[in-house]
């Protein structure tokens, strides 16, 4: 079965760090875009980062540029998202994605179940 | 960067068919989007990608039901013989070199 499962969410303080996981199954993991989608309480979809498939290409949403860092280790078939001086603003469900079209891994095509992240004193 | 625009609300009656369109901005008006579907407390699901001839491809388990086509800018979902579990939140995506991009998704209500 091709599934995502994320890990390591929780309540961190702001200015805290946390990283999450994204466990990769059934599927050639090292041939796709994976990104990081995340969606605040009663919000609507966020993109936060893409990562190509070897890892040495990476973008960010400039609300989290120089904060998060997307990475990857195809051996372990395991997705990352390093995520540092949190803000309240970054409270959010966190997904992992997998692309699927173009150059850029547009059209998510199979998703985590997500994992939550709060940031609050 | 593109900018997707979609309706907030639709609603329909059990079994007929509702049409969700979802607006590309000016100069992207070729560009593929994708439709997801996210039921109450749920992660999202892909639906289908649709391009901008109007071909459309589907994701695995998506019900014949579902169907996409497309006309100039506009990308549209169509929900035929709608279901109780169709009434969710749909969202585009659509992507290019430096970002990816959702609409603000349409809550479908089933009557």
């Amino acid at each position: 079965e091709v599934q995502l499962v994320e890990s390591g969410g929780g309540l961190v303080q702001p200015g805290g760090s946390l990283r999450l996981s994204c466990a990769a199954s059934g599927f050639t993991f090292s041939t796709y875009w994976m990104h990081w989608v995340r969606q605040a309480p009663g919000k609507g979809l966020v993109w936060v980062s893409r990562i190509n498939s070897d890892g040495s290409s990476r973008t960010y949403a400039d609300s989290v540029k120089g904060r998060f860092t997307i990475s990857r280790d195809n051996t372990k078939n395991t997705l990352y998202l390093q995520m540092n001086s949190l803000r309240a603003e970054d409270t959010a469900v966190y997904y992992c994605a997998r692309g699927t079209t173009g150059t850029y891994g547009g059209a998510f095509d199979i998703w985590g179940q997500g994992t939550m992240v709060t940031v609050s004193s | 960067q593109p900018v997707l625009t979609q309706s907030s609300s639709a609603s329909a009656s059990l079994g007929s068919s509702v049409k969700l369109t979802c607006t590309l901005s000016s100069g992207h008006s070729t560009y593929i989007i994708a439709w997801h579907q996210q039921q109450p407390g749920k992660a999202p699901r892909f639906l289908m990608k649709v391009e901008g001839s109007g071909s459309y491809n589907k994701g695995s388990g998506v019900p014949d039901r579902f169907s996409g086509s497309s006309s100039g800018a506009d990308r549209y979902l169509t929900i035929s013989n709608l279901q109780s579990e169709d009434e969710a939140d749909y969202y585009c995506e659509t992507w290019d070199s430096n970002t990816h991009v959702f609409g603000t998704g349409t809550k479908v209500t089933v009557l």
